[in-house]
């Protein structure tokens, strides 16, 4: 059964420094999306990402936050700076289409990032 | 805006007992609605959905759901617990503003069942 992927499964990092979480979608599917889980709280939409550009993003997306499709398979979340309060589960997913789909997103397992 | 409301934050049930976990959304438009499930240490999986037709829709697991449109529910049954079924429950809506998908999670539900 095709799947997304994530990786890395856990990163730590050093607050101020950048890190890159990736995800990859499953093949035929068009629509991109970044959420994340503070623990102890609920999921937040970040990002969507459709025809190599953001769909939507909220409030959470800052300047900080970036998002690309470097190539056909990759789908990237960059945080340039983090803070302490970025730490959380970083879930990618994705889904097969817009108005035509049938609105399941399909969740990779999650990153996990630990800022010191 | 749309919205996800559940009721229960934290729900502790002994093996065998009946499980109903509300869910309210507010979005005046049409909408999906799907019921995720993250087990312990483990990602987002999705247990049911409802996208139109019969508003009772049955998931993997045994469990249930039934969207009410007048009240602007989805709420998710199962008869009899088992203690593999404690988990967090997220119940969310999906609508299509412009196209694309949209899905707003509710803050979830911690459902602890004790053997």
């Amino acid at each position: 059964e095709p799947e997304v992927t994530q990786t890395p499964s856990h990163q730590v990092t050093q607050m101020g420094q950048e890190v890159i979480l990736r995800c990859v979608p499953i093949s035929n599917h068009l629509y991109f999306y970044w959420y994340r889980q503070i623990l102890g709280q609920k999921v937040e939409f970040l990002v969507s990402f459709y025809n190599n550009e953001i769909s939507e993003k909220s409030e959470i997306f800052d300047d900080q936050f970036s998002v690309e499709r470097p190539d056909g398979s990759n789908f990237t979340l960059k945080i340039r700076s983090t803070k302490l309060e970025d730490s959380a589960m970083y879930f990618c997913a994705s889904s097969e289409s817009g108005t035509g789909g049938t609105g399941e997103l399909f969740f990779g397992e999650g990153s996990r990032l630990t800022v010191l | 805006a749309q919205s996800v409301s559940q009721h229960n934050h934290h729900v502790i049930l002994s093996e065998a007992a009946s499980l109903e976990l509300g869910c309210n959304y507010s979005y005046g438009g049409t909408v999906n609605l799907f019921w995720y499930v993250q087990y312990p240490g483990q990602h987002l999986q999705l247990l049911l959905k409802y996208f139109s037709g019969d508003p009772l829709v049955k998931g993997i697991k045994g469990f249930e759901a039934e969207f009410i449109k007048s009240k602007f529910s989805f709420n998710l049954r199962k008869p009899s617990v088992q203690w593999s079924d404690t988990a967090e429950y997220f119940c969310a809506v999906n609508s299509r503003p412009g196209g694309y998908q949209k899905v707003t999670f509710g803050i979830g539900t911690k459902l602890q069942v004790i053997p």
